[in-house]
């Protein structure tokens, strides 16, 4: 079957814009993930949704970071006023349920020039 | 901040050698999984072992898990050219909830 699907694949963008990413997790997966990847900080955790209830949103670096989760599917994360350290690829996790193999997306390269 | 680490840094062997390498965590846990990531993008997950699970096998892959010791191996064993990737361990748990803390990650190179 199909896996997580992430778009854009790259994202060049300048300093101060606002980004979109999306996420398409696995049908049926009540979980979905977000995290980033960059050479300073490793893998971190960004925001966790799960079924209706609240985001877990405790990994969201400033208020700039913002997320929801449509439908119970779909999955936007939004950067606003775009800095040079939001560089990074941001990957997304989907899992049938919590405490099981998480599933991730190819992920999205975001540079902010 | 990283849970764990992973053990070698960097480890390169030749194609038909095993490759261990070994992760270490600090708090307690649910469940440790491995992934592989080719080429810096996305993550394929290769095996989850629970923490009441001492061993697990999927393939040519073998996975410990020492929770008195906080730590865990992935032996892969016959390795092949296309197993060059790094790999990462990554943990959920009681305090933390089920989204996973990563290790620092090995990189392995297989020689053909």
């Amino acid at each position: 079957g199909a896996g997580v699907s992430q778009s854009p694949s790259n994202k060049v963008t300048e300093k101060g814009k606002d980004v979109e990413l999306r996420c398409d997790p696995i049908s049926g997966h009540t979980a979905l993930y977000w995290y980033r990847q960059s050479l300073g900080q490793g893998l971190e955790f960004l925001i966790y949704f799960q079924g209706n209830s609240a985001p877990d949103k405790s990994g969201l670096p400033s208020d700039r970071f913002s997320a929801e989760r449509t439908g119970g599917s779909v999955s936007t994360l939004t950067i606003q006023r775009t800095q040079q350290e939001d560089s990074a690829v941001y990957l997304c996790a989907s899992s049938p349920r919590p405490y099981n193999e998480q599933f991730f997306g190819p992920g999205t390269r975001l540079t902010v020039l | 901040s990283q849970q764990g680490e992973e053990d070698p840094q960097a480890l390169s062997i030749q194609e038909g050698e095993n490759a261990t390498m070994n992760c270490s965590y600090k708090t307690s846990i649910n469940n440790l999984q491995w992934y592989r990531q080719n080429s810096g993008r996305g993550l394929v997950h290769l095996i989850l072992i629970r923490s009441n699970e001492r061993e697990k096998h999927s393939g040519r892959l073998r996975v410990t898990l020492d929770t008195s010791k906080k730590s865990s191996s992935l032996l892969i064993t016959a390795s092949r050219a296309a197993d060059t990737a790094s790999y990462f361990c990554a943990t959920d748990g009681a305090t933390s909830g089920s989204r996973l803390t990563f290790g620092e990650g090995t990189q392995l190179t297989v020689n053909p």
